[in-house]
């Protein structure tokens, strides 16, 4: 059973333009969500976090929002540029674990 | 400052054999993690240490067993490697135990194919 999901396996999306990753969970006893970044051939890189108390993180070009009721989260990349192709992974955690979800490939077209 | 530094970066394993993957962290972090990535699965915890002395199972500990050896070192073995554990592992670390507002950090991992 899948705790952390993330429905959308890729993204593709104009340079310049919003990108939106989108991450559902399902235990409500997570407080605490992170995003991470991955390129190939190497380690995920952590990028944004936001507490569960909170439903907005900004970051640079980087904003993290929660929705708790729907137990819903999303990175929105404003503006996208094509450095930021990788995969994205949305991560919960909660009891000393992190789970994370499938990720999603976006790819900033130039 | 290397951060997570996982060994080896390759490994080929005919079935049956074992290994032991190495990680150390230098960031005096308490807690430490071992994923797997898989094609369509995304990060799987195997196992994490909460803290120097403990040890607890994740997502898919079956076929592992790790040792926190100290503070630092947190090491991952497959005692009899099978095709399934053909996989890239990463290795991770976290400043607290607890894991509220405490961002993990990961090595570059291991690729492991086992035949």
């Amino acid at each position: 059973d899948q705790q952390v999901k993330q429905n959308s396996p890729s993204l593709s999306v104009q340079e310049g333009r919003i990108s939106i990753l989108n991450c559902d969970y399902t235990n409500s006893m997570f407080d605490y969500f992170l995003w991470y970044k991955k390129y190939p051939a190497e380690g995920p890189t952590f990028l944004i976090s936001i507490s569960s108390i909170k439903d907005k993180n900004e970051d640079g070009r980087f904003t993290v929002f929660l929705n708790k009721s729907a137990k819903h989260l999303s990175l929105h990349i404003v503006p996208s540029q094509p450095g930021d192709s990788a995969v994205y992974f949305c991560a919960a955690s909660g009891d000393n674990k992190y789970i994370f979800g499938t990720g999603t490939r976006l790819k900033v077209l130039a | 400052n290397a951060g997570v530094t996982q060994t080896p970066k390759f490994q080929v394993l005919k079935t049956g054999q074992s290994m032991t993957l190495q990680c150390a962290q230098d960031m005096n972090h308490n807690s430490m993690y071992w994923y797997r990535q898989d094609p369509g699965m995304g990060l799987r915890l195997i196992y994490y240490s909460a803290s120097e002395g403990t040890t607890d199972k994740g997502e898919v500990p079956n076929g592992y067993n790790v040792s926190r050896l100290n503070k630092r070192e947190f090491s991952l073995r497959l005692e009899s490697a099978a095709p399934s554990q053909t996989s890239v592992y990463f290795c991770a670390s976290s400043e607290r135990q607890d894991t509220y507002n405490s961002p993990l950090h990961f090595g570059n991992g291991t690729r492991l194919t086992v035949t």
